[in-house]
């Protein structure tokens, strides 16, 4: 079974609007974390947000939100106000950390955001 | 400036011929992981690095090798490269806990 699912391989969004990529997760771990990254053409991941298993509060950053659903285990990313820089490919990722200590990252498979003016 | 160091940044090989991707990271980070990205797969684990002398295998091992004789440095090894290994290569490392890794800027090899 996959770990992460990213369902939507490509999203187009209006410039200025708001749009939400999916991500759904699965694990019987009580502590982990999840993240989005995004990835523009130029091929380097950069970092956008993050959210830990026992956060009460959905994490925001800046023009970037995390919709956390534990009991759906989703966790999906709200870009509001979408710009053209936006343009990229989204990952969703998620660290588990097993009761030996040692890490699990996985990743989705991506979904590609184009933002059109 | 914090940040992860790979090189080459691109590279291209034959098959067979034994190449060596380099990582440094200068965060005193106990983590590190590589990964390969291909188009509709995502980024897999090769590898994981928990400390130094520490290495475990991630999703897709076969045909690599990795070593970590020091913290800051985990190289990652393709003894016999081949053509299925042309991918694009990322070194990552983070703190020892749930928080976001640090990526490089990736290696793009290419194997013919």
């Amino acid at each position: 079974a996959q770990k992460i699912t990213q369902t939507q391989p490509g999203m187009f969004v209006q410039e200025k609007e708001a749009v939400t990529l999916d991500c759904t997760y699965d694990t019987s771990d009580q502590s982990y974390g999840l993240f989005w990254y995004k990835q523009p053409s130029s091929g380097e991941m950069i970092f956008l947000i993050y959210q830990g298993s026992y956060d009460e509060q959905n994490a925001t950053e800046g023009r970037y939100s995390l919709n956390f659903q534990k009991a759906r285990k989703s966790a999906n990313l709200v870009i509001s106000a979408s710009q053209l820089g936006d343009s990229a490919m989204y990952f969703c990722a998620m660290r588990e950390i097993d009761s030996g200590g040692y890490q699990k990252v996985t990743f989705g498979t991506g979904t590609k955001l184009q933002v059109i003016p | 400036e914090a940040q992860v160091t790979q090189n080459p940044r691109y590279l291209i090989t034959v098959t067979g011929k034994k190449l060596t991707v380099t990582c440094s990271q200068n965060m005193n980070h106990e983590y590190m992981s590589w990964y390969r990205q291909d188009p509709g797969l995502g980024l897999r684990q090769i590898y994981y690095s928990m400390n130094v002398e520490v290495t475990d295998k991630g999703d897709v091992p076969e045909g690599y090798k990795v070593s970590r004789k020091e913290k800051r440095n985990f190289p990652l090894i393709l003894e016999s490269p081949s053509p299925n290994q042309t991918s694009l290569y990322f070194c990552a490392s983070g703190e020892v806990d749930n928080s976001p890794l640090h990526f490089g800027n990736g290696t793009r090899l290419t194997v013919t």
